[in-house]
């Protein structure tokens, strides 16, 4: 079926850093979306992306709609403790949402 | 505007037992999903309504049910729990027909002892 990788599955950061992290897909899809859902919560939508290439921002998060579609990057600046959860990429298909398994953000003190 | 309201939050449930999780959507959003999501899974596709009519299944037993109301509400049913059914459920609504965007409630968590 229809998957989504994303990489890296945890990452283990110093507060102030930038993150980086990335989903890509064997198909092609025409919306992007990043959500992030912090413990005992639902997901959280971050940003939606529509139009490849698209690059798009919300505070401190960046993402952008790969130029081939079957990719999409998140980026975070300067984290802060806050920023701790799990990231999800995710894309409509077949009148459902599909997702990635996630990529886990650590901050360490 | 209100978000999606799950209720209730948390249950303990026992096995054989039957479970009904009730999901509101956000006002004017007709399509209402619901997903499992367990540590090893990640987030599993249910089912979606809209419009009071189930448009999507994804592969669950059928011990799963939903439905949806005239008013966009909607209820999932578990049946003959499992001790693997302890997750969190998850509802999402969205506004549109095909939707692009989807908006998550806080879950439920159900716990099956």
């Amino acid at each position: 079926g229809q998957q989504l990788n994303q990489s890296p599955q945890s990452m283990f950061i110093q507060e102030g850093e930038d993150v980086s992290m990335n989903c890509t897909s064997s198909s092609i899809f025409n919306t992007w979306l990043w959500y992030k859902q912090d413990p005992g919560e639902g997901p959280v939508l971050l940003i939606a992306l529509y139009k490849a290439g698209e690059l798009t921002s919300n505070g401190r998060l960046t993402a952008q709609f790969g130029i081939t579609r079957k990719d999409s990057f998140l980026n975070i600046s300067a984290s802060i403790p806050s920023d701790v959860g799990i990231y999800f990429c995710a894309g409509p298909r077949d009148d459902k949402i599909i997702f990635g398994k996630g990529t886990r953000l650590h901050i360490l003190p | 505007k209100a978000g999606v309201t799950q209720t209730p939050r948390y249950l303990i449930k026992t096995r054989g037992q039957q479970v009904t999780l009730s999901c509101s959507p956000i006002s004017g959003h007709r399509s209402v999903s619901w997903y499992q999501q367990t540590p090893g899974q990640g987030l599993q596709f249910l089912f979606e309504y809209f419009s009071e009519t189930q448009r999507n299944k994804g592969n669950f037993p059928g011990r799963f049910s939903g439905r949806q109301f005239s008013n966009s509400r909607s209820e999932m049913n578990v049946s003959t729990l499992e001790l693997g059914d302890s997750a969190l459920y998850l509802c999402a609504s969205s506004w549109r027909d095909g939707y692009t965007e989807a908006f998550f409630g806080q879950g439920t968590r159900l716990t099956v002892v």
